[in-house]
């Protein structure tokens, strides 16, 4: 089955500054990869998204890169805020009808004022 | 925009008792999934189901698991005899369609096993 690595686990930059969370995925067959950011107590709440026929999107200050080849994608904040501070999950979609994701081990993100 | 819905927000329940999670789907939405999340670890996919089926399962949903449409609104999990290892928050998700569509989260259930 589909297996995804995370990194860092934990993640301390300065307002204002980039961060940047990588993810890789095993499974060639995955064609779709999310991004949840998870406040505290809260539900997954999904920021991003892309698809594997595409290698970059970008929504404000949030990107993701996808790179097929070498099975990784990543997540990239720019202008951190501290309302941008929270546990990060990166996932990988798979499975044609029998859909499902399987998400990493999260990082948590600190954005200090 | 429309959302996810679940109840209750947190289940306190003796080991061993049966427990039911309800989720209301979206309302056009075809494709249903339930996840679960341990305290401090990743979410972790456990069922999806599509036209009143099991379509993929993980490891995790044994026979003490069981999901149900049983109307045309609500999408219940059902854990028969829970254990202390299922405390959990658990999160119901849907999609109109199959495949790689967003799946947007309920706010979950907290399942405490005492």
């Amino acid at each position: 089955g589909e297996n995804v690595e995370q990194h860092p686990s934990t993640l301390s930059v300065q307002e204002g500054d980039s961060a940047v969370i990588k993810c890789t995925y095993s499974d060639s067959a995955s064609n779709y990869f999310p991004w949840y950011k998870q406040e505290l107590g809260k539900r997954p709440q999904l920021i991003i998204d892309i698809r594997s026929n595409v290698g970059e999107k970008k929504d404000q200050r949030i990107a993701v890169t996808l790179n097929k080849t070498a099975k990784h994608f990543s997540l990239h904040i720019t202008e951190t805020q501290p309302e941008d501070s929270a546990v990060y999950f990166c996932a990988a979609g798979s499975g044609g009808s029998n859909y499902k994701l399987t998400f990493g081990k999260g990082t948590l993100l600190t954005v200090n004022p | 925009e429309p959302e996810v819905t679940q109840t209750p927000s947190h289940q306190v329940t003796q080991m061993g008792q049966e427990v039911i999670l309800r989720c209301v789907p979206i309302s056009n939405h075809l494709y249903f999934y339930w996840y679960r999340q341990i305290l401090g670890q990743k979410v972790e996919f456990l069922v999806s189901f599509y036209n009143n089926e099991i379509s993929e399962k993980s490891e995790i949903f044994d026979d003490q698991f069981s999901v149900e449409r049983p109307d045309g609104s609500n999408f219940t999990l059902k854990i028969r005899s829970t254990k202390l290892e299922d405390s959990a928050m658990y999160f119901c998700a849907s999609t109109r369609q199959g495949g790689n569509q967003p799946q947007h989260f309920g706010d979950g259930t907290r399942l405490s096993i005492l």
